[in-house]
């Protein structure tokens, strides 16, 4: 099993520009997650997703949309990225609920100039 | 919502020497509690939980405690190592809510 992936792994946007980034996971999780994570700042719930075509919105929504249209793929967009966004972002996945331990995928290291 | 603290941010020990860290939660809802490790570079890494029916929990050098009535719960290592050094994310939720993570507390094992 691969587990969580995230692609790309690295990638460098100029603002204003959009990109998706995508995440997988084979292990037949309900439960999806993205984070982004900033010095000092721990992890930040962006949105979440509990089961396929649903999605919710985190702690730190704005600028991103996501969509969850396959249950082992879930995807975030920034449609006009700003320098604010620059950040590791982490996807993860639960089988279930909150009570299940959460896998994290590699991480995305995302800077906008 | 759910507001979690933790303290210290950053904190040295000496190799064998035993490390605490603490975090305090705001919603008397929660009753979920997980720590993550994350190692430089790398994903973080759930390390152990505690439920809100449970006061303590161990496995092996590591330890949780919970008070509910205060609110907070601890991270104990014993007889740390150097691999024992990354960053440490505490965490809170309860079953509808989705986690909320600590700032995090950077560990540093001295040889």
């Amino acid at each position: 099993n691969a587990g969580v992936t995230q692609t790309p792994k690295f990638r460098v946007l100029k603002t204003g520009q959009s990109m998706t980034l995508l995440c997988a996971q084979d292990m037949n999780h309900e439960y999806m997650y993205w984070y982004r994570q900033d010095p000092g700042m721990g992890l930040r719930l962006i949105h979440y997703s509990v089961g396929e075509g649903t999605t919710a919105k985190g702690e730190v929504p704005d600028g991103y949309n996501v969509s969850r249209l396959k249950k082992q793929n879930f995807l975030l967009g920034l449609e006009s990225a700003a320098p604010s966004q620059t950040s590791v972002y982490f996807c993860a996945s639960s089988y279930s609920t909150t009570y299940n331990e959460q896998f994290f995928g590699p991480g995305t290291r995302l800077t906008v100039l | 919502g759910e507001n979690v603290e933790q303290h210290p941010s950053t904190l040295s020990v000496q190799e064998g020497d035993s490390a605490v860290i603490k975090c305090t939660y705001s919603d008397s809802a929660s009753n979920y509690f997980p720590w993550y490790k994350q190692e430089l570079g790398k994903r973080p890494q759930l390390i152990i939980d505690i439920r809100s029916n449970v006061g303590e929990k161990k496995d092996q050098r590591i330890a949780v405690t919970l008070n509910k009535t205060a609110k907070h719960f601890s991270l104990h290592i014993t007889e740390t190592q150097p691999e024992d050094s990354a960053v440490y994310f505490c965490a809170a939720a309860s079953g509808n809510t989705p986690l909320v993570f600590g700032k995090g507390t950077r560990l540093s094992v001295i040889a």
